[in-house]
C-alpha cells in the first residue's frame, strides 16, 4: 500500500480552467515533487518543494505552480488549461536522503 | 542538455529467459540513478538507488549496474508477474530528476 495519496482519481476540465490537484505525503517526508506524464512516455519534471520552498523546476511555464504545507501535503496549480496538459499527473515524496522517491498513484486530467 | 535514453523500447521474453535493460545517461553531477518499475494506470514503484560507477544493488530476480555512461537492469529468470515497464530516471546537481520513457518488458508464460 503506497504512502502516498493523490486526489482526484480522474479530472475533466474545459480549455482556459484553472485545476488544482492534491497530494498527502508520509509523515517525515519533507521533500515533494511533481510529474507530468503522458501516455507512453516517461515522467517530466515539474518541480519539487522542500519543506515548503520550491528547491528545483522542470522546463514547465509559470501556469504551473505549487504549494507544500507543514501537514505534508502539496498542490498542484495549473492555470489556462491547455488541450496539451491532459496527462497523468503524478505526486512523489521522499525524506530527502537521496534515496528514491515514493510515487501516489497520480490523477488522469483530461482537458477538452 | 541532461538526457536519458532507455533501450529497448519494448521486450518480450519467455519465462525464464534472462535478458537485460540498458539505461545510457548524460547529466551535469550525477547525484543518483535510479530504477523504477510501473505498472499501468499506477505510479512508479522504486527498486534502486545507485550512486557511483561500479556500485551494484540486488533485489529478488532484478540486479541493477552501474558505469560513468550507462546502467543496466538484469532480469534473471522473469516469472510472469514481472512483465511492466521499467523506468530509469537520474538527477542532477540542480537536484532535478530526468526520466527516460521506458522499456515495456512482457514476460510470456
Amino acid at each position: 500500500e503506497t504512502g502516498v495519496t493523490q486526489s482526484p482519481t480522474h479530472l475533466i476540465k474545459t480549455r482556459g480552467q484553472q485545476v488544482t490537484l492534491r497530494c498527502s505525503s508520509q509523515s517525515g517526508h519533507n521533500t515533494v515533487s511533481w510529474y507530468q506524464q503522458a501516455l507512453g512516455q516517461g515522467p517530466q519534471f515539474i518541480f519539487q518543494y522542500y519543506r515548503e520552498e520550491e528547491n528545483g523546476r522542470g522546463n514547465f511555464p509559470p501556469r504551473f505552480s505549487g504549494l507544500q504545507f507543514p501537514n505534508y501535503s502539496s498542490e498542484l496549480n495549473v492555470n489556462a488549461l491547455e488541450l496539451d496538459d491532459s496527462a497523468l499527473y503524478l505526486c512523489a515524496s521522499s525524506v530527502g536522503d537521496g534515496e528514491g522517491y515514493t510515487f501516489g498513484s497520480g490523477t488522469r486530467l483530461t482537458v477538452v | 542538455e541532461d538526457q536519458v535514453t532507455q533501450s529497448p523500447e519494448a521486450l518480450r521474453l519467455q519465462e525464464g529467459e534472462s535478458s537485460s535493460l540498458n539505461c545510457s545517461y548524460t547529466v551535469s553531477g550525477l547525484r543518483g540513478l535510479f530504477w523504477y518499475r510501473q505498472d499501468p494506470g499506477k505510479g512508479p514503484e522504486f527498486l534502486f538507488t545507485l550512486y557511483s560507477a561500479g556500485e551494484e544493488k540486488e533485489k529478488e530476480r532484478l540486479k541493477a549496474t552501474l558505469t560513468k555512461k550507462e546502467s543496466f537492469l538484469h532480469i534473471t529468470a522473469p516469472k510472469p508477474e514481472d512483465s511492466a515497464t521499467y523506468l530509469c530516471a537520474v538527477m542532477n546537481r540542480d537536484d532535478k530528476i530526468i526520466f527516460g520513457k521506458g522499456t515495456r518488458l512482457h514476460i510470456l508464460p
